[in-house]
């Protein structure tokens, strides 16, 4: 089993379209979660970090679920500038700084 | 503004050789790491380094050898043992070194064999 496992997708979607990405890693010690977005030929960009109690960045909305190893990201309203990879990302131990990324999930939004 | 710098952007490689790729960041953040993506894959860890004269294997380091002598910089060097390197090379840094902050990326190099 994968360490991060996400669905790659695509996802197409019209704009102003809500899609919901989930992930689910491997490693219940796992102790902090991100979101980054990575466009094409580009480099991954943080896009958000993912808090236990939920949190929300405009149109996003990241959860948490520690019991059932499952983060979410939810984008409301989508644009045509949200089309890119969103790659799920987890730290294991507090005792090093490595991150495990997921593949990733594609998102293309349409007009 | 500080950030984290790459070089080169783009990397021609014959067979055999060795090649150098540069990663230099100005945020005075102790860890620094090496990934390479694969198209349409995720980022596979190389080596890291959480402070000066230190690093580590990661998950695919055979064919690859990396220095730390200073904290602003931490080089990869791809080995002609490295049997398939065409990739996309990505450079981060962290600080702290916990994971609690996430990556600040470098804007990678594209390595091609020729």
């Amino acid at each position: 089993r994968k360490e991060v496992e996400q669905d790659p997708g695509p996802f197409n979607v019209p704009e102003g379209a809500t899609v919901a990405f989930n992930c689910t890693y491997s490693n219940s010690a796992s102790q902090s979660f991100f979101w980054y977005r990575q466009d094409c030929r580009k480099e991954p960009k943080l896009l958000m970090s993912v808090y236990s109690s939920g949190n929300e960045d405009g149109r996003f909305t990241a959860q948490l679920n520690r019991a059932s190893q499952y983060i979410s990201l939810l984008i409301r309203d989508s644009k045509l500038s949200d089309s890119a990879t969103y790659l799920c990302v987890v730290n294991l131990s507090s005792n090093t700084g490595k991150l495990i990324f997921g593949q990733g999930t594609t998102l293309q939004v349409k007009p | 503004d500080g950030g984290i710098t790459q070089s080169p952007k783009y990397l021609f490689r014959k067979e055999g050789q060795n090649v150098t790729l540069s990663c230099e960041q100005n945020l005075n953040h102790d860890a620094m790491y090496w990934y390479r993506q694969d198209p349409g894959q995720g980022l596979r860890l190389i080596y890291y380094s959480q402070i000066v004269n230190d690093f580590q294997k990661g998950d695919i380091a055979e064919g690859y050898s990396v220095s730390r002598e200073k904290k602003e910089s931490f080089p990869l060097t791809v080995t002609s043992a490295q049997k398939n390197p065409t990739a996309f090379y990505l450079c981060a840094s962290q600080d702290p070194g916990t994971g609690a902050y996430g990556y600040t990326f470098g804007s990678g190099t594209r390595l091609t064999v020729v």
